[in-house]
């Protein structure tokens, strides 16, 4: 069966370090695979997109990998604040292009 | 732009009730889409719409109809409420690939339902 995961254990880390995101799928060719940021009480964000047959994708602090041999993507927070605190999801293109598949999401806690 | 917006943002229904939940979009996107976000279930796509006219089913399409009259709306309606569509409703739009944009997707605040 198709499958995308994310760790669904919290990730709390100190202010200042790297945050990195895991998402994980099975059975998927994606030709792009995205990332979002959903704060409490809100819809998602969208952050970085990343296509098939690029390695990796920088925005400011962030950095996406994506490795479709391992069918991995890590996502990258560098110097981290208490302001990215929130759930970041990855989010597959499949069904020939109609359909955005979501994993459900990791919550990162960034600590003073 | 007021981007995507969804009415209403809370509602409480009683079992067998139906209602439309409206979504509005400004981006005059082709693609909308509804999903539901429920705890440890993440987003769970409900319908889409790839343009005006055109429909189809997601993952959890059961209990909920949509149609596209125009570009700017895409209302999902719940035919008979039951307490299983408790749960968070997003609507979402992008522009369709290969147009050029990125492929981001936009989404609406959501409309949080309770069905006793």
């Amino acid at each position: 069966s198709q499958k995308i995961e994310q760790n669904s254990e919290a990730l709390n880390i100190q202010e200042g370090k790297t945050a990195t995101l895991t998402c994980n799928y099975t059975n998927y060719s994606p030709a792009y695979l995205q990332w979002y940021r959903q704060d409490p009480g809100r819809g998602p964000v969208f952050l970085l997109l990343i296509r098939e047959n690029e390695k990796e994708k920088r925005k400011e602090r962030l950095k996406v990998t994506f490795d479709t041999t391992l069918k991995q993507s890590l996502f990258h927070i560098t110097a981290s604040q208490p302001a990215d605190s929130a759930t970041y999801l990855c989010a597959l293109l499949t069904g020939g292009g109609n359909k955005l598949t979501f994993g459900t999401g990791t919550q990162l806690k960034v600590e003073l | 732009n007021a981007g995507v917006t969804q009415t209403p943002k809370f509602q409480v229904l009683k079992t067998g009730q139906s209602m439309t939940l409206q979504c509005a979009q400004d981006m005059n996107h082709e693609y909308m889409s509804w999903y539901r976000q429920d705890p440890g279930m993440g987003l769970r796509l409900i319908h889409y719409s790839v343009g005006a006219g055109i429909t189809d089913q997601g993952e959890v399409p059961n209990g909920y109809n949509v149609s596209r009259s125009t570009t700017e709306d895409f209302p999902l309606r719940l035919l008979s409420a039951a307490p299983s569509q408790t749960s968070v409703y997003f609507c979402a739009s992008r522009a369709l690939a290969g147009s050029g944009v990125q492929g981001e997707q936009y989404f609406g605040p959501g409309t949080r339902l309770t069905v006793t």
